[in-house]
Order: structure tokens, then C-alpha cells, then sequence
């Protein structure tokens, strides 16, 4: 079973920039998860998919990122205009919730730093 | 504001050594997950813990839930060096989404 997909696996931009990245779930899993995280710290939640629905973006910064998640699979998270304190890894997970288990899974990552 | 605190944060410990790994909550949640973090990769899930009372294992790593008190335990046995990692709890009390603990480094010198 093929894991949780991101691209690209690195970024560089400068600020003002914008960046955006791309997620691929796992086949069947409903539920797709975007977090930040920066170096030392756990990995904070920007927003939660059900499907193709929004559940959960009360820790995304709306006014420079936004998500999307078409026809309910593959994710695309973006950032207009970066800022320094953007650069951080930026992880996608997913999960399906079975017999009380919402085990999460993460993908690769995206490293981004912005200069 | 729900809070997941691990303690220690800093672990250092030498080969063949045992320490236990402390994971406290601050809501009731009889759903709690443990990942494994290697520098500069995503997130391994190691354990599973679903119900009070719940115990899993997979070599040298044990991993324990008290629902009552809030509390999760992740135990190592011997320490080997393949054991260093950044280990993160992370509890679901609502079934819908993951609330990180703090993460433990753990060192192991040999």
C-alpha cells in the first residue's frame, strides 16, 4: 500500500514569495490533515479535510495561506506572500476512522525555508 | 485549552539502560497514539492505545494508557543506539483530531 505522498520535498524562496505544495493521501482515507512544523516543536495543525470539506482551519493564517482539496484526494496547501517565520516543515497526514481508530498517517514532508 | 505535556523533554541515557517516558493530558481521552521522529523525516507511528488499561509492545518499547490519569507511558527497555529519536504522544479526545505533546529527544550514548 503506497504511503502518504508530498511534493516538492524541499523549497527555497525568498519573502513575498508565494509556495505551494502538494499532498496525495492514501487511497480511501477520508480525512487529510495539514500541519506546521517548526524546528523543536510538535506538529501544529493549519487545517483538517473531511472529503472534500473543511473541518478544522481555526489555526490557519487566512490571510496568506489557503488550502484546497478537490474531488476529495489529493491537497494542495499555499503560502502568499511568505514570511520569515513561515519556514518550517510542512507535513500531510491522513486517516480513516475505523472501529474507534483514527490513526494518523504522515507523509515525507516539505522543508521550506524562506529567506 | 487542551494541553499534552511529555516529560522529559531531554533524554540522554546510555546503552543497555531502562527510562520511561511520561505523557500527561489534560482532558479526558481514551484515545492516544505514539509516533517516533528521526532528524529531518516525518513521523513514524509506533503505538496504538485505544482503551484504559491498554498495553502494547513491539521490542524494545513499551507503551501504556491510564485513562483515569491522564497519563501515558512509553518504557524502553536496554537502550540501543537505533533508539534515538524524537518521540511525540499525541491524544484524540474527541475522535476528529490529534493534540501533540511536546516531544522527548532521546539520546543514547554508547
Amino acid at each position: 500500500e503506497a504511503g502518504v505522498a508530498q511534493s516538492p520535498r524541499y523549497k527555497i524562496i525568498e519573502k513575498r514569495q508565494s509556495v505551494a505544495f502538494w499532498c496525495n493521501p492514501i487511497s480511501g482515507h477520508a480525512t487529510l490533515y495539514w500541519y506546521q512544523q517548526i524546528l523543536g516543536q510538535g506538529p501544529k495543525l493549519l487545517i483538517q479535510f473531511q472529503n472534500n470539506g473543511v473541518v478544522d482551519d481555526s489555526q490557519l493564517p487566512k490571510d496568506r495561506f489557503s488550502a484546497e482539496r478537490l474531488k476529495g484526494v489529493d491537497s494542495t496547501l499555499k503560502i502568499q506572500p511568505a514570511k520569515l517565520e513561515d519556514s518550517a516543515v510542512y507535513l500531510c497526514a491522513s486517516s480513516i476512522f475505523w472501529r474507534d481508530n483514527n490513526e494518523q498517517f504522515f507523509g515525507p514532508g516539505t522543508r521550506l525555508t524562506v529567506l | 485549552e487542551l494541553k499534552v505535556e511529555q516529560n522529559p523533554l531531554f533524554l540522554s541515557m546510555q546503552e543497555g539502560k531502562n527510562y520511561t517516558i511520561y505523557c500527561n493530558y489534560s482532558t479526558t481521552s481514551d484515545r492516544l497514539y505514539w509516533y517516533r521522529q528521526d532528524p529531518g523525516k516525518s513521523l513514524e507511528s509506533l503505538f496504538v492505545l485505544l482503551s484504559n488499561g491498554a498495553v502494547k509492545q513491539e521490542g524494545r518499547l513499551m507503551a501504556s494508557l491510564d485513562t483515569k490519569a491522564r497519563l501515558s507511558t512509553l518504557h524502553i527497555t536496554a537502550a540501543v543506539h537505533d533508539l534515538s529519536a524524537t518521540y511525540f504522544c499525541a491524544v484524540d479526545p474527541f475522535g476528529n483530531q490529534f493534540y501533540f505533546g511536546t516531544g522527548t529527544s532521546l539520546t543514547v550514548i554508547p
